[in-house]
C-alpha cells in the first residue's frame, strides 16, 4: 500500500494551460505538504496544510492554489502555466506540525512547452 | 534564516570504499536531521533521521551523526556498492516552522 501517492506522474503541457496535481495519504496524518524540485535539483517548501488549514505559504505565485479537501488530500492547482514552473512537484506529509517526520510521494514530473 | 550546506556536490568513488558525506546547516535550533535518498527520476526515501537529543542513527551499512552545537552532520556508507549510486539530500526540521529545509545534495557515483 502506497502512504503518498500522487496523481499523474507526468504532465507535459502548453504555455498558459491550468492543470492539477493531486495528493493522497493513507497514514492518518494531520500535517501535508508541497515542496518544489527546480532544475538544479533544489527541494523548496511551497505550502504546508495542517487539518485542512494553511499554515505555510512560502511566497508562491498567487497562481498556484492548494486545496484541501480533507485531511487525506492535499492538491495543487496551477494557473496561467509557465515555462518556469517545469519541476518536479512533491507532496509529503507527516503526523503533526512541527518536528515530525516527512514522508514524500513519488513525485509529479510537470514539463511546460 | 536556517542555511543547509552539503559538501561535496558530486563524489566518485571505487566499489567497496568506506566514504563520508558532509551537512553543515546555520541554524542549531532543530527539531531533527534527515538524510534522503533520490535516485534519478525518482521520488524521496527517507534513510535515517536523527531528533536534536540524538548524537548518532545507523541502518545497516549507514551511519549519520549529529552534532548540533557546530551545526554539522556525516553520513558514513560503508563498503559502497554500486547501488548506493544516487544523490544524497540532508534535511534540517526547524523548530518554530512546520518545514523541513533542504541541502542541494551530493551527487554520489560508486565505480564497480
Amino acid at each position: 500500500d502506497t502512504a503518498v501517492s500522487q496523481t499523474p506522474k507526468y504532465l507535459v503541457t502548453q504555455m498558459g494551460n491550468d492543470k492539477s496535481i493531486k495528493c493522497e495519504q493513507n497514514l492518518g496524518h494531520d500535517t501535508m505538504y508541497w515542496y518544489k524540485q527546480d532544475s538544479k535539483k533544489f527541494l523548496k517548501i511551497m505550502f504546508s496544510y495542517n487539518n485542512k488549514e494553511l499554515i505555510i505559504n512560502e511566497t508562491v505565485p498567487n497562481r498556484f492554489s492548494p486545496k484541501s479537501p480533507d485531511k487525506a488530500h492535499l492538491n495543487l492547482h496551477i494557473n496561467s502555466l509557465e515555462l518556469g514552473d517545469s519541476a518536479v512537484y512533491f507532496c509529503a506529509s507527516s503526523q503533526d506540525r512541527g518536528g515530525y517526520e516527512q514522508y514524500f510521494g513519488p513525485g509529479t514530473r510537470l514539463t511546460v512547452t | 534564516k536556517q542555511e543547509v550546506t552539503q559538501i561535496p556536490a558530486a563524489l566518485s568513488v571505487p566499489e567497496g570504499e568506506n566514504l563520508v558525506l558532509n551537512c553543515s546547516f546555520t541554524d542549531s535550533a532543530i527539531y531533527n536531521l534527515q538524510w534522503f535518498r533520490q535516485d534519478p527520476g525518482k521520488g524521496l526515501t527517507s534513510l535515517l533521521l536523527i531528533q536534536s537529543s540524538q548524537r548518532e542513527q545507523t541502518s545497516g551499512r549507514l551511519n549519520a551523526s549529529l552534532d548540533k552545537s557546530s551545526g554539522r552532520s556525516t553520513l558514513y556508507i560503508a563498503a559502497s556498492q554500486p547501488g548506493d549510486s544516487a544523490t544524497y539530500l540532508c534535511a534540517v526540521n526547524p523548530l518554530r516552522a512546520s518545514k523541513i529545509i533542504f541541502g542541494s545534495g551530493t551527487r554520489l557515483s560508486i565505480r564497480p
